[in-house]
This record gives structure tokens, C-alpha cells and sequence, in this order.
């Protein structure tokens, strides 16, 4: 069954520092999604990515976040100077277009750590 | 915002019954999805149910929706230790816009 992949699993960085989350959606999905989930808390939504542009974000997601879609099949998210407040898993998410009902599928997650 | 709110908070039952989650949401929908997550890994989706259907089976899922009370329920018939895992709903209200989830039952099945 078709899946979406996330690297790396887990990352520990330093207060201050870039971070780029990637994932691999599953192949013929036209909307992408980053989630994520500080520990023990509910899950948020962040960014959705629609035809190479933002179609939505929350206000989680400043200016100090940003995501692309590099090439055919990677969509990463950028945290350019992390804060122990981002400390948190984060979830790539897809799905196809609206008519199939909007069913949204989740990687396994990645966990950032920031000390 | 749409939220939905799922109850109980926490769960607990012997393998073999059956367990019922409940999921209230605040405004109209256009599908609520259930979705399962074992402590530290990624969420896998259930099951979603438009907003007009009332019922929906998936093998031993069953999801009922009323949207007159903007209500969700999730049964899990003949409980395994391996259902043993967090269950959110999640809302959206139209189209592809982001959904929202709620906090979670967290259902414990003791073997």
C-alpha cells in the first residue's frame, strides 16, 4: 500500500539552528499537509501545499517556517532558527483531490528535539 | 473553529468487549475521519464518513454520525490488545481545507 515517507525519524539540534524535515508523498497526491504534535497534546495543523503554492497555513506557522516542494517528489519544511518551543513530532500528510473525499494520510512522523 | 472533542479521555476494557468512542464538533462538516495512533508513531487513518452518510462500516469499526447533534461515535467490536492506542476524530469543513483534530481517547485493551 502506497505511503508517505518522512526523514529523519528523529533529529536532535541546538537552539538557534536550521532544520529541514522532508518528506515523500505518496505519488499521485495533489495536496500536501505538515502537522505536528508537542508531546502529549493534541495534533495541529500547520501548512497545506496545494499546485506549488500555500493554500492554507495557521498561525503556528510564522516567519520562521517555511516549506517547498524541491523536485517531483519531496515537500520538506524549513524551521530557520529552531526554539525549544518546536520541540515536537511533526507529520507530512497527503491526499488526492476533493472528489475522493478528502481522506488525508500521515507518515510515521518526525521527532525534533531542540536543546 | 470546528473542533472536535472526543470522549472519554481514557478508556479501559478487557479483550473481547466492545469499545465506544465519542466525538462532539462545534460547526457544519463536509467529512469527519477517524484515526488510530500507537504511543510514539504516525496516525493511520479508519475510516472517514461524509456528511451525509449516518453509518459506515469498516471490519470491526463501525462509525455512526449524527449531524443534527454534530456528534461521532467509533465502535470497536471484540476488542484486541493490539486496538490498545489513541483515537482521534478529525473535522473540515469543505474542499481540502486542513483538518482539526481533537484530543483523543486514549483506549487501553487489557489481554
Amino acid at each position: 500500500e502506497p505511503e508517505v515517507t518522512q526523514t529523519p525519524s528523529h533529529q536532535v539540534t541546538q537552539m538557534g539552528q536550521e532544520v529541514i524535515l522532508r518528506c515523500v508523498p505518496i505519488s499521485n497526491h495533489l495536496y500536501f499537509y505538515w502537522y505536528r504534535q508537542i508531546l502529549g497534546q493534541k495534533v495541529e495543523f500547520l501548512v497545506s501545499f496545494y499546485n506549488n503554492e500555500i493554500s492554507e497555513k495557521s498561525e503556528i506557522f510564522d516567519d520562521q517556517f517555511s516549506v517547498e516542494r524541491p523536485d517531483g517528489s519531496n515537500f520538506t519544511l524549513k524551521i530557520r532558527s529552531t526554539k525549544l518551543e518546536d520541540s515536537a513530532m511533526y507529520f507530512c500528510a497527503s491526499s488526492e483531490p476533493v472528489r475522493s473525499g478528502n481522506t488525508i494520510y500521515f507518515g510515521e512522523g518526525s521527532w525534533l528535539t531542540v536543546v | 473553529s470546528q473542533q472536535g472533542e472526543e470522549d472519554p479521555q481514557a478508556l479501559s476494557i478487557q479483550e473481547g468487549e466492545n469499545a465506544t468512542m465519542n466525538c462532539s464538533y462545534k460547526t457544519s462538516i463536509n467529512n469527519l475521519q477517524w484515526y488510530r495512533q500507537n504511543s510514539g508513531r504516525g496516525l493511520v487513518h479508519l475510516i472517514l464518513i461524509r456528511s451525509n452518510e449516518r453509518e459506515k462500516h469498516s471490519g470491526r469499526l463501525r462509525v455512526t454520525l449524527d449531524t443534527s447533534k454534530k456528534s461521532s461515535s467509533l465502535l470497536i467490536t471484540a476488542s484486541r490488545a493490539a486496538d490498545t492506542a489513541s483515537y482521534f476524530c478529525a473535522t473540515d469543513d469543505s474542499g481540502n481545507t486542513p483538518l482539526v483534530f481533537g484530543k483523543g481517547t486514549r483506549l487501553s485493551v487489557i489481554a
